[in-house]
């Protein structure tokens, strides 16, 4: 159990352009999923703490007009990059916290390129 | 600030020996000590230790934590090729959003 999925795996997109990413708790409910980026050879950096039905928790220094949370059911969160540039190129990872429980769960990563 | 450190930040062995991965935390407010082996994408869940001096174990992996010493260890004995990765600690933080602290990482090599 504790499967969580995020599509695509892999983007590539023009510079400008705008890409989401799903983030989905397979086999659990989820009212807390997190955003997390990383960078190569560094750490997961939290981005921000998704909730179902509410607003998204953004940590300091996360532009929360460029990062577009919505965490619209038990288990499905997305995540929009809007008008995004070559330094937003990363690797997105997103974690799903299932409901009673403090494990969180990570989904496979979304490797963004932005040309 | 909340703080989490690893060491080594590398280490490189030969299949068979025991390894030793240390975390160190400084936080305000520490509810759980996570331990995650990332391969080549996303973090993979390996023990969750909540209560000082419990080991967990999971094959050839166990863990342990010290909240006297604010710290925690992770052993992987018979060490294999598979085992290379990077191991992630991270604490959980008591509030309202549960929130992660990373360490750095430890990027453990595994040699035939």
């Amino acid at each position: 159990g504790a499967v969580v999925s995020q599509h695509p795996s892999r983007v590539i997109c023009k510079s400008g352009t705008s890409v989401k990413i799903e983030c989905r708790s397979l086999d659990f409910q989820a009212t807390t999923m997190f955003w997390y980026r990383q960078f190569p050879k560094k750490s997961l950096m939290l981005m921000a703490t998704s909730n179902e039905g509410s607003k998204a928790t953004y940590e300091q220094g996360v532009e929360k007009d460029k990062f577009l949370i919505n965490h619209a059911s038990l288990t499905l969160s997305t995540l929009t990059v809007t008008s995004a540039h070559p330094e937003d190129s990363s690797f997105y990872i997103c974690s799903a916290r299932r409901d009673y429980m403090n494990e969180q769960y990570f989904g496979p990563g979304t490797r963004l390129t932005v040309t | 600030e909340d703080k989490v450190v690893q060491s080594p930040l590398s280490l490189v062995v030969h299949e068979g020996d025991t390894v030793t991965l240390n975390c160190s935390y400084e936080v305000t407010n520490f509810r759980s000590l996570l331990w995650y082996k990332q391969e080549k994408k996303a973090p993979t869940f390996l023990f969750m230790l909540t209560s000082s001096g419990i080991e967990k174990k999971s094959g050839r992996l166990s863990s342990i934590l010290d909240k006297k010493e604010l710290s925690s260890i992770l052993n992987i004995t018979a060490t294999q090729t598979g085992d290379s990765a990077i191991y992630l600690c991270a604490v959980g933080l008591q509030g309202g959003s549960e929130k992660l602290v990373f360490g750095k990482g430890t990027k453990l090599t595994v040699n035939p």
